[in-house]
């Protein structure tokens, strides 16, 4: 069975671009998340989607957003990089009824320069 | 704000030795906990899954919950060196199903040989 699939691994940026990033679940799941992990914060929650919904959204400025695909695949988009968007953006995926806990993928690791 | 809060570490321990790895959560309607562990350089993995008071035990990891203190524990039996790494307490709560986790910033875990 396959797992999470983030794509691209790293990208490097520069500052007041805008980036997209894309995760394929594992099959069969309805509920994709993702995260911002960086040294000093730990992981930090950006948003969730079910069934093409928006289920839940954490604080983040409206610079990052996201949609969900009908085959439930993901993407997340940051418009006008700052240099503190630098971090590995994590996507997550579970059946979506609650409680099952996530697969994460390996993760988008994003340079701001 | 809902908050799960872990030692940061860094927790050494000896090969063979007992590790146990604590983690507080403030909403007391949480339901479902879960223990990741994450190597230097890669996504978290999914290690435990604990929904009721007590213990779980799976091969060398047991997983206790007590609801009343807030209180997740992860006992690791007979540490071995690559069980270092940084291991990461998750809490999900009564959102209706969905699958958001609030993270603890994790205990950086280290077994000497």
């Amino acid at each position: 069975k396959a797992g999470v699939t983030q794509t691209p691994r790293y990208l490097i940026k520069t500052r007041g671009q805008q980036v997209t990033l894309s995760c394929s679940p594992i099959s069969g799941h309805r509920s994709v998340s993702w995260y911002q992990q960086t040294p000093g914060q730990g992981l930090q929650f950006l948003f969730e989607y079910f069934s093409e919904t928006q289920r839940n959204k954490g604080n983040f400025p409206g610079r990052f957003s996201g949609r969900q695909f009908s085959n439930s695949r993901s993407e997340m988009n940051v418009s006008t990089l700052e240099l503190g968007d630098s971090a590995l953006y994590l996507c997550a995926s579970s059946p979506g009824q609650g409680g099952y806990g996530y697969t994460f993928g390996s993760g988008t690791r994003l340079t701001v320069v | 704000q809902k908050e799960v809060e872990q030692n940061s570490g860094p927790l050494s321990v000896p090969e063979g030795a007992i590790a146990s790895l604590n983690c507080t959560y403030s909403d007391r309607g949480s339901q479902s906990f879960f223990w990741y562990r994450q190597y230097s350089g890669k996504s978290p993995e999914l290690i435990m899954s604990i929904y009721s008071n007590g213990d779980k035990e799976d091969g060398r990891f047991t997983a206790q919950l007590n609801k009343a203190s807030q209180y997740v524990s992860l006992l690791i039996r007979d540490s071995q060196p690559s069980d270092s790494a940084t291991y990461l307490c998750a809490v999900n709560g009564p959102q209706g199903g969905s699958e958001k986790l609030v993270f603890g910033k994790g205990t950086k875990l280290t077994v000497n040989p």
